[in-house]
């Protein structure tokens, strides 16, 4: 199995913070054939379902605000909030989809 | 609109066999593929299997000699049955769909907590 490794766990912000988290694979999720990177990004708040961010490391799903920036690839991945709003509040998890999914164990954004 | 919804007992008792139902709308179960992902309280995010649109299955490998996962397209149902239940499998089961030639989970459904306990 792919391991998916997140950091930090949990990380305090303020409102208008840029925020960076990083998410790391056992193995590289870029397929060579078509140069993409088999990695997701979701967002989990309390009580709610996860909801999809960005796949392919940085292609936002529609509807996701512009704040929210997939990059990286290989085995090394970021996702950066360019100003957080009070809404972001969560957990953020990452998903390798280049062989049966795997999760990363999740950052939590909390306030400061 | 793409609906999924996740049906079953709150409560089941350790060493029981868990059943769970998803009902899908807004897509036909033959041309979506459907997994479930369960979430221990306070925890992250495990994958346990999928049925892909052809009815084909997969499991993990973690799972896989208590987990099966059908489904009835005629009536937009997807089913888990899980066996010999532990404590640790006390979690919020998910039913998530996707899409042919896609890979990421883009609905999820609202989740059901089960708790196994005596």
């Amino acid at each position: 199995d792919i391991v998916m490794t997140q950091t930090p766990s949990s990380q305090a912000v303020s409102a208008g913070e840029k925020v960076t988290m990083s998410c790391k694979s056992s193995q590289s999720l870029l397929y060579n054939e078509n140069k993409k990177n088999y990695l997701a990004w979701y967002q989990q708040k309390p009580g709610q379902s996860p909801k999809l961010l960005i796949y392919w490391a940085s292609t936002r799903e529609s509807g996701v605000p512009d704040r929210f920036i997939g990059s990286g690839s290989g085995t090394d991945f970021t996702l950066t909030i360019s100003s957080v709003q009070a809404e972001d509040l969560a957990v953020y998890y990452c998903q390798q989809y280049y062989n049966f999914p795997t999760f990363g164990g999740g950052t939590k954004l909390e306030l400061k | 609109q793409v609906q999924l919804k996740e049906s079953g007992p709150g409560l089941v008792k350790p060493s029981e066999t868990l059943s769970l139902t998803c009902t899908v709308s807004g897509f036909s179960l033959t041309s979506y593929h459907v997994s479930w992902v369960r979430q221990p309280p306070g925890k992250g995010l495990e994958w346990m299997g999928v049925i892909w649109g052809d009815g084909s299955t997969a499991y993990n490998s973690a799972l896989k000699s208590r987990l099966s996962i059908s489904r009835d397209t005629s009536k937009s149902q997807v089913f888990l049955k899980m066996s010999s239940l532990k404590t640790e499998d006390t979690a919020t089961y998910y039913c998530a769909g996707y899409y042919d030639g896609t890979y990421w989970f883009a609905y999820w459904g609202q989740g059901t907590l089960v708790t196994v306990s005596s």
